[in-house]
Order: structure tokens, then C-alpha cells, then sequence
């Protein structure tokens, strides 16, 4: 069984530039999960799509990101204008069990490294 | 405030010796501990889950123990190989109330050398 892939593995921007990130998760699983580290902290939650609806943006940092999950598929992590604060690695994760299960295991992706110049 | 801490920041440890990894959390409600393994360019994997009511809980040579009560856990590996460098990270699960999500701590970084 194939794992959460994303696309690209890496990205360099320059200030101003838009980038989007592709995630697919786990064939099946209906809940997929986007998160950044930022160089020197820990990992935080961006948001949570239960098949193609957005169950908890609490973590975008901004309006400049806009997830996307057409069709409960793959998602897209798009950041426009992209600023230099934006530069981390960014995972996908997704899981098979509902948010409210007790164990909702998650299989995260490889992630995506954004560096913006 | 919702927080994960690790101890320590960093180790290196020679191949066939044991650690134990720190992890104190002041994540509330409380779901679920996990201990992650992150190698260099790759996604983190899952070690080990647990409970409010476990305790324990081994994965080969890896196992964790959870004190609830102090809120503290820890990551005991055994015979260590160099394959076990990587970062380990532990995250908290939040219940219910905090919207079942994921509070991650910074991680420890593991260098096992010959």
C-alpha cells in the first residue's frame, strides 16, 4: 500500500511568488491533515479535511494560504503572495479513523520544504 | 498554555548502548501519547500510542511509559543501532474539547555512532 505522498519535495521562491503544495493521502482515508515546522520549532497543526470539507482551519496562519480538497481526493496547499516567514516544511498526513476515535493514527507524508527569498 | 517538552535537545550515544528520551506535557484534555521517529527527509512514523490507562508499551526495542498523574513520559531504547538516528518527537492528543488535535514537542535528536 502505497503511503501520503507530496509534491515537490522541495520549493524555492522568491518574496511575492506563489506556490502550491500537493498532497495525497492514503487511498481510503478520509481525513487529511496539513502542518508546518518552521526552521528551530515544532511541528503545528495547519488544518484538518474530512473528505473534501475543511473540519478545522484553526492553525492557517493567514489568508494569504487556501487549502483546497476537490472531489475528498488529494489536497493542495496553495500561498499566495508567499513571505519570507512562510519558509518551513510543510507535511501532509492523513488517517482512516474518524477525529473522535481515541487512537486516529496518522501516516505522515515526507514533506515538502519551502524556502522563500 | 497547551505545551510538549523534550529532554534533552540533543544525544549522541555510542552503537549498542541504551537512552531514555524525556517528555513532559501540560496538554489538557488529554487524549493520547505518541512517540514519533522522524529520520533526516522523511515524514515521522508512529512508534508507539498510549492511553490514559497504559502505562507501557514496547515496539521492539523501543518502549515508552506514560505517568498521567505527573504527565510525564519517556522513550527507552534498547541496544541502540545506527539506524536509530533520527529525531523522536512526542505528541500529545487533545480530547474532545480541544478538538482532537496534535501538540508536538520539538524533538530529541538521536546520533548513534560506532
Amino acid at each position: 500500500e502505497a503511503g501520503v505522498t507530496q509534491f515537490p519535495s522541495h520549493s524555492v521562491i522568491e518574496k511575492g511568488q506563489t506556490v502550491t503544495l500537493r498532497c495525497d493521502p492514503i487511498s481510503g482515508h478520509d481525513n487529511l491533515y496539513w502542518y508546518r515546522r518552521v526552521m528551530g520549532k515544532e511541528i503545528k497543526f495547519l488544518l484538518h479535511f474530512v473528505k473534501e470539507s475543511k473540519q478545522d482551519e484553526s492553525g492557517m496562519p493567514n489568508n494569504r494560504f487556501l487549502a483546497e480538497r476537490t472531489g475528498g481526493t488529494y489536497s493542495t496547499l496553495k500561498v499566495q503572495p508567499a513571505e519570507l516567514e512562510d519558509s518551513g516544511v510543510y507535511f501532509c498526513a492523513s488517517s482512516h479513523h474518524a477525529s473522535g476515535s481515541s487512537v486516529n493514527e496518522q501516516f505522515f507524508g515526507p514533506g515538502t520544504r519551502l524556502t522563500v527569498l | 498554555k497547551n505545551q510538549v517538552e523534550q529532554s534533552p535537545q540533543s544525544l549522541i550515544i555510542l552503537e549498542g548502548k541504551n537512552c531514555t528520551l524525556q517528555c513532559n506535557y501540560t496538554v489538557s484534555p488529554f487524549s493520547n501519547l505518541r512517540w514519533y521517529k522522524q529520520d533526516t527527509g522523511r515524514g515521522p512514523v508512529s512508534l508507539t500510542i498510549m492511553t490514559f490507562s497504559e502505562n507501557t508499551k514496547s515496539n521492539g526495542r523501543y518502549t515508552a511509559t506514560l505517568d498521567a498523574d505527573t504527565k510525564q513520559s519517556s522513550l527507552h531504547i534498547t541496544a541502540s543501532q545506527l539506524s536509530d538516528s533520527a529525531s523522536y518527537i512526542c505528541v500529545v492528543r487533545r480530547g474532545a474539547g480541544g478538538g482532537n488535535k496534535l501538540t508536538f514537542g520539538t524533538g530529541t535528536q538521536l546520533k548513534v555512532e560506532l
